[in-house]
């Protein structure tokens, strides 16, 4: 079955613990990216990668880091989390220049 | 600047009513992609409809149908006999080639079905 699959779905974490939530896609795909989710705000892109080793800023970069050593998975890095990146996470992968998209079930982090 | 623009924050509607959601995007490009996700309260992004920039054809799906106007920046998503289980946040996004293709979404609508 062709998906996107983040881990873990839902986390709880203290202030300054570095964290990693990983993706990995199935479909091949060029193309993943990382959104944040807040209320009122939508849906805000975090950093994307058009392929293996190339990475780049969206939206709401900072706090984050990414890496794209293998195509199939896209690793969100937060170093030292903070209580305002408590928030609802999706990774989504596709195949560049189609517009269609795959999204994961998501991941709640809580940061207290 | 807001790309896509969902002027509707919440609609309650009771069941069996039509309700349509406005969306209207910003873009330069000539190529680019609309969607819409549905996010029922178990939090998923379920895609409903992908719709490219040169193909302004009406689209319905069973109880739903899509609105795409070029001349007016809009693509507005209608369910008709909405249902309880049409309760979700519902986003409208933009994919543009300046954007390297990036989903730029709306706010939501918050679509509130009683029985």
């Amino acid at each position: 079955e062709a998906q996107v699959t983040q881990n873990p779905r839902y986390l709880i974490t203290v202030t300054g613990k570095k964290l990693t939530v990983t993706c990995s896609q199935n479909m091949n795909h060029e193309y993943m990216s990382w959104y944040r989710q807040d209320p009122g705000l939508g849906l805000r892109q975090i950093y994307y990668s058009m392929n293996v080793e190339v990475t780049d800023k969206g939206d709401v970069p900072e706090g984050y880091k990414v890496s794209r050593k293998e195509k199939r998975n896209f690793p969100l890095i937060l170093e030292s989390p903070s209580p305002n990146q408590t928030s609802l996470y999706f990774c989504a992968s596709s195949t560049y220049g189609t517009g269609g998209y795959t999204f994961g079930s998501g991941t709640r982090l809580t940061v207290v | 600047a807001q790309k896509v623009t969902q002027a509707q924050t919440e609609i309650s509607v009771v069941e069996k009513e039509d309700v349509t959601l406005d969306c209207v995007y910003e873009t330069r490009d000539t190529t680019y992609y609309l969607f819409w996700y549905k996010q029922p309260p178990s939090g998923e992004l379920v895609f409903l409809i992908r719709r490219n920039s040169f193909d302004e054809q009406n689209e319905i799906s069973g109880r739903y149908s899509w609105n795409f106007q070029k001349s007016t920046s809009s693509f507005n998503f209608t369910i008709t006999a909405s249902q309880v289980v049409d309760s979700a946040v519902y986003f409208c996004a933009l994919s543009e080639v300046q954007s390297g293709y990036a989903l730029n979404f709306g706010k939501g609508t918050s679509l509130l079905v009683t029985p």
